[in-house]
């Protein structure tokens, strides 16, 4: 099975505070993305990346930039963290060799409170 | 663009009873279209998923959901409702790349006893 690791489920931070999130794919999967999640907004992509150092903004991406400089592996970061980016995080990737038919896999999600 | 509407909030059955988790999308072009599951304090996991084959799609724990393009509708259905389907559900469409998928709000699902 395809584990999607991120490295922390909780986190608490201070406003202004750089904040990064870290996640590892096991199973050589090309795209990787991070999403938010609200109650009652479902989940919304911030960004994703189909390929290493590639990048993509999803819908909302203010106040955030990713990193990957390697395949397995995809970075949120929070360059300046403030309170209204509390919020579950949540990472997942997918093969991406299928058009229409690209089936996620998820990590357990990064709860981020900013204080 | 594509969108997704999921019809109810919350959804409260008892054991037994039949589930019905409502699902409205808006797509330009033929979607894919998902529906992912939730349990509390654990990652969200693929139920099942449509990809233009037949229009009544099964997935795992007994749950099926049917394509119906003429009221862009893909309910989401289980005969009889066990207290481990207690959890939110989510209603996901896909674009014609299948990279970017866009989730609805949610249907939390209540089992009582």
């Amino acid at each position: 099975d395809v584990k999607v690791t991120q490295s922390s489920r909780y986190l608490v931070k201070r406003t202004g505070e750089k904040v990064f999130l870290e996640c590892v794919q096991d199973m050589d999967h090309e795209n990787m993305f991070w999403y938010r999640q609200d109650p009652g907004l479902g989940l919304r992509l911030i960004y994703f990346s189909y390929d290493v150092k590639m990048k993509e903004k999803g819908d909302i991406p203010e106040g955030y930039s990713v990193s990957r400089e390697k395949k397995e592996r995809f970075s949120l970061i929070l360059e300046s963290a403030s309170t209204n980016q509390t919020s579950m995080y949540l990472c997942a990737s997918s093969l991406g060799t299928v058009a229409g038919a690209n089936v996620l896999t998820f990590g357990a999600g990064s709860r981020l409170t900013v204080l | 663009a594509q969108s997704v509407t999921q019809l109810d909030s919350h959804v409260s059955v008892s054991e037994g009873t039949p589930v019905l988790l409502r699902c409205n999308y808006s797509s330009s072009y033929s979607p894919s279209l998902f529906w992912y599951v939730q349990h509390p304090n654990k990652g969200l996991q693929l139920l099942l998923k449509y990809t233009s084959a037949a229009t009544l799609v099964k997935g795992i724990n007994g749950f099926e959901a049917e394509f119906k393009k003429s009221e862009t509708s893909f309910h989401l259905t289980k005969p009889s409702a066990h207290m481990s389907d207690a959890a939110e559900y989510f209603c996901v469409v896909s674009d014609w790349t299948g990279n970017m998928l866009t989730f609805g709000g949610g249907t939390r699902l209540m089992v009582k006893p």
